[in-house]
């Protein structure tokens, strides 16, 4: 299975500034995805990241507080922008190497706390 | 819509087996289950395609039932390694993304 590389892997924050959140892939996959876990909660996907066209939102999430960028096949960014302490959260990137009703491998995941 | 499992949380001895229940509101065309262990990231367990087939892994194994909209993950003659929370994941088809369960935290003690 694919090796995802995510970055960092964990930060503190202050109130209103902003953290870009890295995935890399040692593989061309053809979906990416984002979630948000909440501690002691479920997965929530926040978006689908698409190559070379803007994300796919999920409802409640939108691209001016959570803009993310697909360059290629290999690699994807989640910037979580004017971060308030709701925020904090795991941030988790997965992928899917062929069709979406494939495995999915996550990344180790991104643990943000916020002051 | 976020299927719901059941039970919430189960604690069982070494040796003793645990049915986790996965149900949707909406139309599976696929259910997917995985295992997370606390502070790492989920892991892929199975796929259940339909047509109610069952599929499993030495002692873990499952079946989905399309029409009732449900699944459920068997967990036989537990071992310590089963310990954390299972999550099962709807896939829809066409949306081609994954919607994941409730959740379901497995303690397996000594």
């Amino acid at each position: 299975s694919a090796v995802i590389s995510q970055k960092p892997s964990r930060d503190i924050c202050q109130r209103g500034t902003s953290l870009t959140i890295q995935c890399q892939v040692d593989s061309q996959v053809t979906m990416m995805f984002w979630y948000r876990q909440q501690p002691g909660q479920s997965l929530t996907l926040i978006a689908t990241a698409n190559q070379g066209s803007e994300a796919t939102y999920e409802s409640g999430f939108v691209i001016d507080k959570f803009p993310i960028s697909r360059p290629n096949l290999t690699f994807s960014t989640l910037t979580v922008s004017n971060m308030s302490p709701e925020d904090s959260s795991i941030y988790l990137c997965s992928v899917v190497g062929e069709s979406g009703n494939q495995p999915q491998h996550f990344g180790d995941g991104t643990r943000l706390s916020i002051l | 819509q976020q299927p719901v499992q059941s039970p919430q949380a189960v604690i069982l001895r070494e040796g003793e087996d645990a049915v986790i229940n996965c149900s949707s509101s909406k139309a599976l065309y696929s259910v997917h289950w995985y295992r997370q262990k606390h502070g790492e990231a989920p892991v892929f367990l199975m796929i259940l395609l339909k047509g109610g087939e069952q599929k499993g892994h030495e002692k873990i194994s499952a079946s989905f039932n399309e029409k009732k909209q449900q699944s459920s993950l068997y967990l036989t003659a537990s071992q310590l390694s089963y310990s954390g929370t299972y999550f099962c994941g709807s896939y829809g088809g066409a949306t081609n993304k994954l919607i994941f369960g409730t959740g379901t935290l497995l303690a397996v003690q000594p």
